[in-house]
């Protein structure tokens, strides 16, 4: 057990709301990353974080946006919600430096955006 | 770019089956390979990994070796069981690149 959460676990909501969804990690890891996974895309990369207030872009960032403002917690919010972004979001994070190193992820967020 | 191939599935075996699911892979330098697995209503979890070339990593009966020649990691299993019904992804190393998963359906 990584100590990672995920909150809200569930959510439904209306096209054109914000929405966050919060992942919080208890092992003060240094690497985050948001995924969404969707029938027949896999798992995609939406942004990673490298540190507090350091944050990069993913394969699917449009829409989407993230704030790290302390170690533990990393936060995606989307805008104003589509229902394109209806889907399974799950939070991870990687240990130590090395960028080869294993990912352990969160339980997920089930979005629904109708 | 990196990139990871899968078949996708579904794929339907009988408990004790044998298993393979292809992995193929183009990446830049030799990155670390990895098997995760997904029980449904969960995360992802490591399966197995292996970092360099001609590496076994293997775990829970599951096995897969890095083969840099023919840039595969297949995962296998000799004898499947009912509780072997997940979703598998192989990934990179590089925390980026990922499979499309493969779901597996394991029928007693």
């Amino acid at each position: 057990d990584a100590g990672i959460t995920q909150s809200p676990r569930h959510k439904v909501t209306e096209t054109g709301t914000p929405v966050t969804l919060r992942c919080h990690q208890t092992e003060n890891h240094r690497y985050m990353y948001w995924y969404r996974q969707d029938p027949g895309h896999g798992l995609r990369l939406i942004h990673y974080s490298y540190g507090v207030k350091d944050t990069d872009k993913g394969e699917v960032s449009d829409g989407y946006s993230v704030s790290r403002s302390k170690t533990e917690d990393f936060l995606l919010t989307l805008e104003s919600a589509t229902s394109s972004q209806t889907s399974v979001y799950f939070c991870a994070i990687r240990p130590g430096q090395d960028p080869q190193e294993t990912q352990y992820f969160g339980p997920g967020t089930r979005l629904l955006v109708l | 770019g990196n990139s990871v191939t899968q078949m996708e599935g579904p794929v339907t075996l009988s408990e004790e089956a044998f298993l393979t699911i292809n992995c193929t892979y183009t990446a830049t330098g030799y990155p670390s390979l990895f098997w995760y697995v997904q029980y449904p209503g969960e995360g992802l979890q490591l399966l197995l990994k292996a970092t360099k070339a001609d590496d076994k990593g293997s775990n829970k009966g599951f096995e897969a070796t890095y083969r840099k020649e023919t840039t595969s990691f297949h995962l296998e299993k000799g004898s499947v069981q009912v509780s072997d019904s997940a979703v598998y992804f192989c990934a990179l190393g590089d925390g980026l690149t990922f499979g499309k998963g493969t779901h597996l359906i394991i029928q007693p």
